[in-house]
């Protein structure tokens, strides 16, 4: 049973260029949880998706970025001209969607670097 | 505002001790934690959870402890090894809300020495 898969692993943009994430659940989990992690320091909260709906983006800026988990396809987060601060590590998390405690299983991560 | 902590940035501890990893919380509300592990370059792993109606749980080599009274939680590694070593962090949410997003702290190395 594969896990949670984000691609790309590393990603480098120059300031002003939209970067793309993409995370794909583990298999049976209807749940996405996006977190941003800078150096140092813990995880973040973003934004939590079910399929088609954002539920939760109190902890997604209001400008450049935005999220997605449409029917089909793997979650996609994206920032528009992006800027220096945007470098981290962004990770994805997944749980079933069954309601109750969720364990949140989590990623890989994708690590921007804006030059 | 609410925030989940670590005591100690840095834990040294040698191959074959045990290891004790503390946390404090200041969300009343949060009735549900988790302890992850984290390695260089790679995603928070998890590794035992706790919910608020308990204070004690165990998995292979780990206890987690839940004291409510104070809002501390620890985490305990046995017969730590070398494999053990990466940044640990305690992350809180609250189930009962249906609030699935998680409050992490800022994490605690932890080196084993061989």
């Amino acid at each position: 049973n594969a896990g949670v898969m984000q691609n790309p692993r590393h990603l480098v943009r120059r300031r002003g260029q939209e970067a793309r994430l993409r995370c794909s659940p583990m298999k049976g989990h209807s749940h996405v949880y996006w977190y941003r992690q800078l150096p140092e320091e813990g995880l973040k909260f973003m934004v939590y998706l079910q399929k088609e709906n954002i539920i939760d983006e109190s902890g997604m800026p209001k400008e450049r970025f935005s999220a997605e988990f449409p029917k089909e396809g793997p979650s996609i987060l994206r920032i528009q001209q992006v800027v220096r601060g945007d470098s981290a590590a962004y990770f994805c998390a997944s749980s079933p969607g069954r309601g109750g405690k969720e364990t949140q299983y989590f990623g890989p991560g994708t690590r921007l670097l804006v030059l | 505002g609410e925030s989940v902590g670590l005591h100690l940035p840095t834990l040294s501890v040698q191959e074959g001790d045990n290891s004790i990893i503390n946390c404090a919380y200041s969300n009343s509300a949060s009735d549900y934690f988790i302890w992850y592990k984290q390695e260089s370059g790679k995603g928070p792993q998890f590794i035992i959870d706790i919910r608020s109606n308990m204070d004690k749980r165990q998995g292979q080599r780990v206890t987690v402890l839940l004291n409510k009274t104070v809002k501390h939680l620890s985490l305990q590694i046995a017969a730590t090894q070398p494999g053990d070593s990466a940044v640990y962090f305690c992350a809180e949410t609250t189930v009962t809300y249906g609030n699935n997003r998680l409050a992490f702290g800022k994490g605690n190395q932890v080196v084993v020495i061989p």
